[in-house]
């Protein structure tokens, strides 16, 4: 069975640190890796990993994916408040087109 | 403008009802999903539908039924055998070639059982 675990699961830091959020996996077949933000409804697309060891950045976010050791890291630099949210890793699995989410984690970004 | 549209967005249910959340989209999407969320938490895959009259469970499936009659809807009923059916529900679909930023979510549906 598939399994996507997230750590840790909630998170407090300040503006302006640095966090590293981990998304490892035990998943057969997968297409791709995507990271997603939810913030308080519908998830926005981050970035869409399908090669290991080729970083995907975006202004202050950054991402991997090592498929040898089985996880990818997203990482957010100067953290702001407005980084509070729930960020979720998610599969698209390639024989069957099914879409599976990790467990999350819940980032607090305080003043 | 396509997109997905998600009703209603609230939803209160009595214990022992049934109730149905729909799901319309015009962007032309074969597959088509539905997820839970609880508080705090990640999405979990309930029924998932490749193309039309065709669906497969998730991973939380029991006390959930969906149907696949139009390319365009996806609706979802909380049968009564749901026990916990409290929760954020959201509606996903995209294309055969599964990526990223060809994936799009409603807008969501909060069930609260009174």
């Amino acid at each position: 069975e598939d399994k996507v675990v997230q750590s840790p699961l909630s998170l407090v830091v300040h503006e302006g640190d640095t966090v590293t959020l981990n998304c490892s996996y035990e998943v057969t077949n997968f297409r791709s890796l995507l990271w997603y933000k939810q913030e308080k409804k519908a998830p926005t697309f981050l970035f869409m990993l399908t090669s290991s060891g080729i970083e995907k950045k975006s202004g202050r976010l950054s991402s991997i994916l090592d498929k040898k050791e089985l996880f990818s890291i997203l990482n957010i630099t100067a953290t702001q408040t407005g980084d509070s949210a729930i960020y979720l890793c998610a599969f698209s699995l390639g024989a069957t087109n099914k879409l599976i989410f990790g467990t999350g984690t819940l980032l607090a970004v305080q003043p | 403008d396509g997109g997905i549209t998600q009703s209603p967005k609230y939803l209160f249910r009595k214990e022992g009802q049934n109730v149905t959340l729909s799901c319309e989209q015009n962007l032309n999407h074969d597959a088509m999903y539905w997820y839970r969320q609880d508080p705090g938490q990640g999405l979990r895959l309930i029924y998932y539908s490749q193309i039309v009259n065709d669906f497969q469970k998730g991973d939380i499936a029991e006390g959930y039924s969906v149907s696949r009659e139009k390319k365009e809807s996806f609706p979802l009923t909380v049968t009564s055998a749901q026990k916990n059916p409290t929760a954020f529900y959201l509606c996903a679909s995209s294309s055969r070639e599964l990526t990223g930023n060809t994936i799009y979510f409603g807008e969501g549906s909060w069930l609260t059982v009174v």
